[in-house]
């Protein structure tokens, strides 16, 4: 019973493409967020959606779009790859978007390589 | 959210304590601190959170000082496959989001 689900777990595609990366939630959550992991290691969150609401949008390119359907899914659409994008990207979720005692839970992670 | 300064790396030895430590003195009233770990090519992993009070559960310990300047976590029986890096997060309570910021972390070895 995985808690964060994310497909696909590796994807590997061509500049220029345009690519969905998935996610979904069995915890019932009602926040779940969208992380990038460089070649460095270093973690960066990108969106976050509360209730199918964004309210999380770090400087990301607009060629980065999420999509909530409802509240236990939170996909990713890249338009254009560029090869600066490869990296790997962590969904996660937490309970709400607020409060002091909130962790997330992550996903496995879907490493993406642009050719 | 304030800073946090952790030691790049760490050795422990297996069954033995790990104990983690973490700087952040410019934290503020209102905010927590939260350890995660990513163990290799997988996900980050919440290990535990505190306030004030120190906090323990299953996986760790989180000792926080008085002042609140700093803090360890403290693994009791390390195992091999605790091996990872641990980030030291201290995250103020915000009204719309709830945003990690990530730094380097500390890379723990644990050794047989």
């Amino acid at each position: 019973d995985t808690a964060v689900s994310q497909t696909p777990k590796y994807l590997v595609t061509q500049m220029g493409n345009d690519k969905s990366i998935k996610c979904e939630q069995n915890l019932g959550h009602d926040t779940m967020y969208w992380y990038k992991q460089d070649s460095k290691k270093f973690l960066k969150i990108m969106f976050s959606y509360n209730n199918k609401e964004l309210i999380i949008n770090e400087t990301v390119p607009n060629r980065f779009s999420p999509k909530s359907p409802d509240k236990a899914h939170l996909n990713l659409h890249i338009n254009s790859l560029e090869l600066g994008d490869s990296a790997v990207y962590f969904c996660a979720s937490s309970q709400n978007s607020g409060g002091g005692g909130n962790a997330q839970y992550f996903g496995p992670g879907t490493r993406l390589t642009v050719l | 959210d304030a800073k946090t300064t952790q030691p790049p790396s760490m050795d422990c030895a297996e069954g033995r304590a790990a104990n983690l430590p973490c700087n952040h003195s410019t934290i503020s009233g209102n905010e927590y601190v939260y350890w995660y770990r990513q163990i290799h090519s997988q996900g980050p992993q919440y290990i535990i959170h505190g306030l004030k009070n120190n906090e323990t559960n299953e996986m760790a310990s989180l000792i926080i000082t008085e002042d609140r300047k700093s803090s360890t976590l403290i693994l009791p029986h390390a195992t091999l496959r605790d091996t990872a890096v641990y980030y030291c997060i201290v995250r103020v309570v915000k009204a719309a989001g709830n945003k990690l910021t990530f730094g380097g972390g500390t890379r723990v070895l644990v050794k047989p």
